[in-house]
């Protein structure tokens, strides 16, 4: 029983290139959650999102950051045109349940974002 | 924000000794959760406390939660040095998304 995947574990990108980070939920888990830690930092949150839908994306900057979940695939977050302040670990979790759902989140072991 | 702190920062023990760890936040809550994250791997779940209870126990861990102070303490006992990792506090508003916020963590070194 597979856990949360992430790939690619890591990423070296050039300011103004693309950024494309990947995340498989758990088997049987429908909502997903993407978290950035910058170094020596706790993790902030970025979005919520379930099949086909985001529901909670508060914590997403308002530009060049994108997220999705398809009915069918992994949900991917997109960074576009990448500068230097987006180097961080992103780390992707599920959670089995609907709207309401206040427990355990499963964690992958992140995405390591370097842009040089 | 309601973010939770933890305190402290980073706390270095012997092997067989006990360590303590606190977390303070700011709105109601409905649960809070401890993770663990060793160094450049994912969070680990560890516990979970509800707003109704006041302590439990998972093994070596030991976890209180005072609402009135909005604080929470994370006890590890008897050490070791495969105990070495940060520890997060985690917590969900209520009425709030289904998101949990993380504090800053305090990272732990249990030296053999």
């Amino acid at each position: 029983n597979a856990g949360v995947m992430q790939n690619p574990r890591h990423l070296v990108r050039r300011r103004g290139q693309e950024a494309r980070l990947r995340c498989s939920p758990m088997k049987g888990h429908s909502h997903v959650y993407w978290y950035r830690q910058l170094p020596e930092e706790g993790l902030k949150f970025m979005v919520y999102l379930q099949k086909e839908n985001i529901i909670d994306e508060s914590g997403m900057p308002k530009e060049r950051f994108s997220a999705e979940f398809p009915k069918e695939g992994p949900s991917i977050l997109r960074i576009q045109q990448v500068v230097r302040g987006d180097s961080a670990a992103y780390f992707c979790a599920s959670s089995p349940s609907g709207r309401g759902y206040t427990g355990e989140l499963f964690f992958g072991e992140g995405s390591r974002l370097t842009v040089l | 924000s309601q973010q939770g702190e933890e305190d402290p920062q980073a706390l270095s023990i012997q092997e067989g000794e006990n360590a303590t760890m606190n977390c303070s936040y700011k709105t109601s809550i409905n649960n809070l959760q401890w993770y663990r994250q060793n160094s450049g791997r994912g969070l680990v779940h560890l516990i979970l406390i509800r707003s109704n209870e006041r302590e439990k126990h998972s093994g070596r861990l030991r976890v209180t939660l005072d609402t009135s102070k909005k604080s929470s303490s994370l006890l590890i006992t008897a050490s070791r040095a495969a105990d070495t990792a940060s520890y997060f506090c985690a917590t969900d508003a209520t009425g709030g998304s289904e998101k949990l916020v993380f504090g800053k963590g305090t990272k732990l070194t249990v030296n053999p």
